[in-house]
Parts: C-alpha cells; structure tokens; sequence
C-alpha cells in the first residue's frame, strides 16, 4: 500500500512563510491532498492538487508537486497565529480516491 | 454546508464492553469512513462503505465492525472494548462525483477511553 512521510514538527515565527514537505510512495496517485486539523476538531480540506498539474496556488497557499521524486510540498506565506494546526499530506490513487494519509504535522507559529 | 455529525463528544467504557459510535451526514454522501488518530501515527482507516449494506476493511479492522443500514448512518462497533482501541475516532464522508474532487468530510470525533 501507499507510505506517506511527513516531519512530525514545524516551528516559525509570525510573518514568515513555512513550507511543510511530504514524499509518497504510489505513483498512480491522481489526487494529493491537504488537510488540516485545528484543536479539538476534526480534519477540514485546505487544497489538493491533481498529478498533471505542478503547482497551485490559492492565496497564501502553494503546492507544489514533483511527480518523478514522488515529493509534495505545502507552502503558507505570511504565516498567522491562526495558522498553528496539524497539517496532513494524503494522496490519492486513482480508482479508490481514498487518500492515505501521513502522520501529520504540528505547524506552530510563534508571535 | 455538510454536516457530518458525531455521537459522542468523549466515552468513557470499561474493557469488555460493547460500545458502539455513531455518525450521521447529511449531504446524502455515497461514501463513508470510519478512522482511528493517535498521536504520532496520523489517520488510519479503519472500515469505510461505499453503500447501504456494504462495507470494505481498511488498513486496521481487527476487533472493530461497522453497519449501514441507512445511506446517512454508519455505525462503528467495538464488540469488546480493549485497552489498547482507547483512541480518538473519527467518522467521514464523500461523494462520488468526480466534481466534488472526492472531498472527504469529518466530523469532530469522538475521544474513546478503554479503561
């Protein structure tokens, strides 16, 4: 099955941009997704990104996809306090479109 | 908005129990999942159904069962609660149609401790 790695821990200052990393295992992921998860919630879609595209951008947010190193990557500029969550990186193979996801990552921004 | 809603907010069970969780969406979703988080392994799925009556293992479905007997309703069951299904489980939804980018919806899940 598919194998999702992610750090488990980001730290930046208020104002800075934070780039989350995730590799992946299946190459016949079709959709990769972000979810994130604020305390004491559940998970809310942030973006997704389809495997023929190499970049979306949506605000603050960038995605970025390199489908030969199987490596996505989340960035947020101007990172808010309000941005301090567990960030998950969940790709999708095609056919299911059920995402597998990775361990996630606690983004902490501090003021 | 979709809604998909939890049961129980915190369940507090002793080992040996029947306990059973329950979770109700409202977007008349063809798809739902039942998952299990604990700190440092991310979501793992535990049973999902793509349809009343039908249900599919996941990655983790020993001990757990679960039924459908209603499109909005799927229910997760722990025939005898132990201490290591103590955990925090959460319920999601999805449609099939390919405009929604296969979304999936969770609720706020439900904190079981298995004492």
């Amino acid at each position: 099955g598919e194998d999702v790695e992610q750090s488990l821990f980001l730290s930046v200052r208020e104002g800075d941009s934070s780039v989350i990393n995730c590799t992946y295992t299946d190459s016949s992921s079709t959709y990769l997704y972000w979810y994130k998860q604020e305390p004491g919630a559940g998970l809310q879609l942030l973006t997704y990104i389809f495997s023929n595209m190499d970049m979306k951008q949506d605000q603050r947010l960038t995605v970025l996809l390199n489908k030969k190193d199987k490596h996505l990557s989340l960035r947020i500029a101007d990172t808010q306090t309000g941005d301090s969550a567990i960030y998950f990186c969940a790709p999708a193979s095609g056919g299911s479109y059920i995402p597998t996801f990775g361990r996630g990552t606690s983004l902490i921004v501090h003021p | 908005d979709v809604k998909v809603t939890q049961s129980s907010r915190y369940l507090v069970k002793r080992t040996g129990e029947k306990v059973f969780l329950e979770c109700v969406q409202d977007m008349d979703h063809e798809n739902m999942f039942w998952y299990r988080q604990d700190p440092g392994l991310g979501l793992r799925l535990i049973y999902f159904s793509y349809d009343v009556k039908m249900k599919e293992k996941g990655d983790i479905p020993e001990g757990y069962s679960v039924s459908r007997e209603k499109k909005e309703r799927f229910s997760l069951i722990l025939e005898s609660a132990s201490t290591n299904q103590t955990s925090m489980y959460l319920c999601a939804s999805s449609s099939e149609d390919r405009l929604s980018s296969y979304e999936q919806y969770f609720g706020p899940g439900t904190r079981l401790t298995v004492t």
